[in-house]
């Protein structure tokens, strides 16, 4: 079954509201966890580091102050679109690494935005 | 440095036969090169993954090659069927794959019937 769930799986909202997206790991603890964008027919970019306890790590081009990520508990990884407009539109992703098995990286379901 | 080369963008194949989805990088540090399966409106889901110790790696009808030397590492899907149709991502990571994922562009397969 699912390790990594998103909620919600879809949201619409109108320019200019805030949106949040949260992450969680169902039966394994995550310090850490990756947020990852995707557009339309491209393909998974990476965002932000999500940290436990610290701050988040943002890659380059990422607004920090329009993309808020909160690392609350060791399950739990918000991702808070501030201020969305149209062209946030898009599927955001998250994962996290789990020790222990084959597979590393436990991806979500993702969370559909749409942004009117 | 950071990137993962995939090609081709889009691929068909008749059923029952080979699906080949190559992908290359320059990091020399990447250590696990994972390959996702995606289907609309759905996240990534691992399907096989190696890591540079192995030249190749099969799991039922997948198989990765690895060329370390070349910086390369592929997908072959053998006797495709029309269910493998979805988009396929290479990808790269550092430290046992416990780190962030560097994506591949993505190929879009579709096995004909």
């Amino acid at each position: 079954g699912a390790v990594v769930s998103q909620h919600p799986s879809r949201v619409i909202c109108k320019s200019g509201t805030s949106v949040k997206i949260e992450c969680r790991s169902l039966d394994f603890q995550a310090t850490t966890m990756f947020w990852y964008r995707q557009f339309p027919k491209q393909s998974l970019m990476l965002m932000a580091t999500s940290n436990e306890g610290s701050k988040a790590t943002y890659e380059q081009g990422v607004e920090k102050d329009k993309f808020l990520i909160n690392h609350a508990s060791l399950t739990l990884s918000t991702l808070t679109v501030t201020s969305a407009h149209p062209e946030d539109s898009s599927f955001y992703i998250c994962s996290a690494p789990r020790r222990g098995g084959e597979e590393t990286q436990y991806f979500g379901p993702g969370t559909r935005l749409l942004v009117l | 440095q950071q990137q993962v080369k995939q090609s081709p963008q889009s691929l068909i194949v008749q059923k029952g036969g080979i699906s080949i989805i190559n992908c290359a990088y320059e990091n020399t540090a990447f250590d696990y090169f994972p390959w996702y399966q995606q289907f609309p409106g759905k996240g990534p889901a691992l399907l096989i993954a190696i890591r540079p110790d192995v030249s190749e790696k099969k799991e039922g009808r997948f198989t990765i090659s690895f060329n370390k030397s070349a910086k390369q590492f592929s997908l072959h899907i053998m006797d495709s069927q029309p269910g493998d149709s979805a988009t396929y991502f290479c990808a790269a990571s550092n430290t046992g794959g416990y780190n962030k994922l560097i994506f591949g562009a993505g190929t879009r397969l579709a096995v004909h019937p």
